[in-house]
C-alpha cells in the first residue's frame, strides 16, 4: 500500500529558531500534499495544500510567512516553521494524494514539535 | 459553510457490544465522506469511504457506515467490537479537495 513518511518524528527546538519537517511519499508520486496540525485531544486542522511545482494554498488564519511549505518534487514536501514560539508546539501531520482521479489521502505518522 | 461534526467524544464499551458513532456534515454539493481510525501511536488509516451509489458502505475490520442524505449523517457502526478496536475515530469530508475532520471520538473497549 501507499506509504508516507515524515522526518523527524519528534523535534525540540528553542524559541526563535526554525525547524524543517519533511514529508515523503515512498512508493507513489504525490501530486498533492496536505499539511495538518493536531493539538492534544483535538482534531486535525488543515493548514495548507501544496501541489507539486506550485505555491501552497494556505487556510485562513495560517501565516504563510511563518509556515513555509515547499513541494519541489512529486515525492517530497517540506514544512518549515520559522522563528518558532512555544505556541507553535503541536503535532504536524502530512498527507499525500496521487494525481488523476485518485481521491484518497495517505497520512504520514506525524511530527511532534516542542518549542522551549 | 462546510462542516463535519461528531457527537460522541468518548465512548466506553465492553467487548462484543455494538457500536455506533455519529457524524453529521454540512455541504450543499456532492459529498465525499470518510471515516479514519488512529490507533495509539500510529498514523491515520482509512476505514471506509462514501462517494456515491449504495449508501451503506462496508469498510475494513467489520466496520460499516450509512450515508443518510436527508439527515446529513454518515454514522459508523460495528455489530460487535473487540478490544483491538480501541482507538480514535475521525469522520472527514465533505469533499476530497479539502478534508474537514470532525473532533474525533475516543473509543475504549474493555475485555
Amino acid at each position: 500500500g501507499a506509504v508516507v513518511s515524515q522526518h523527524p518524528s519528534w523535534v525540540i527546538c528553542k524559541s526563535g529558531t526554525s525547524v524543517k519537517i519533511e514529508c515523503r511519499s515512498l512508493d507513489f508520486q504525490a501530486t498533492t500534499m496536505f499539511w495538518y496540525r493536531q493539538f492534544p485531544k483535538q482534531s486535525l486542522m488543515l493548514m495548507a495544500t501544496s501541489n507539486e511545482g506550485s505555491k501552497a494554498t494556505y487556510e485562513q488564519g495560517v501565516e504563510k510567512d511563518k509556515f513555509l511549505i515547499n513541494h519541489a518534487s512529486l515525492t517530497l514536501s517540506t514544512l518549515t516553521v520559522t522563528s518558532a514560539h512555544p505556541e507553535d508546539s503541536s503535532f504536524y501531520i502530512c498527507s499525500a494524494r496521487e494525481g488523476g482521479n485518485s481521491y484518497e489521502q495517505y497520512f504520514g505518522p506525524g511530527t511532534r514539535l516542542t518549542v522551549t | 459553510a462546510q462542516s463535519v461534526s461528531q457527537h460522541n467524544h468518548h465512548v466506553i464499551l465492553s467487548e462484543a457490544a455494538s457500536l455506533e458513532l455519529g457524524c453529521n456534515y454540512s455541504y450543499g454539493g456532492t459529498v465525499n465522506l470518510f471515516w479514519y481510525v488512529q490507533y495509539p501511536g500510529q498514523h491515520l488509516q482509512l476505514l471506509l469511504k462514501y462517494f456515491s451509489g449504495d449508501p451503506l458502505v462496508k469498510g475494513i475490520k467489520g466496520f460499516e457506515a450509512e450515508f443518510i442524505k436527508s439527515k446529513f449523517s454518515f454514522n459508523l457502526r460495528k455489530p460487535s467490537v473487540q478490544w483491538s478496536d480501541t482507538a480514535e475515530y475521525f469522520c472527514a469530508g465533505p469533499n476530497t479537495d479539502k478534508l474537514i475532520f470532525g473532533t474525533g471520538t475516543r473509543l475504549q473497549v474493555f475485555p
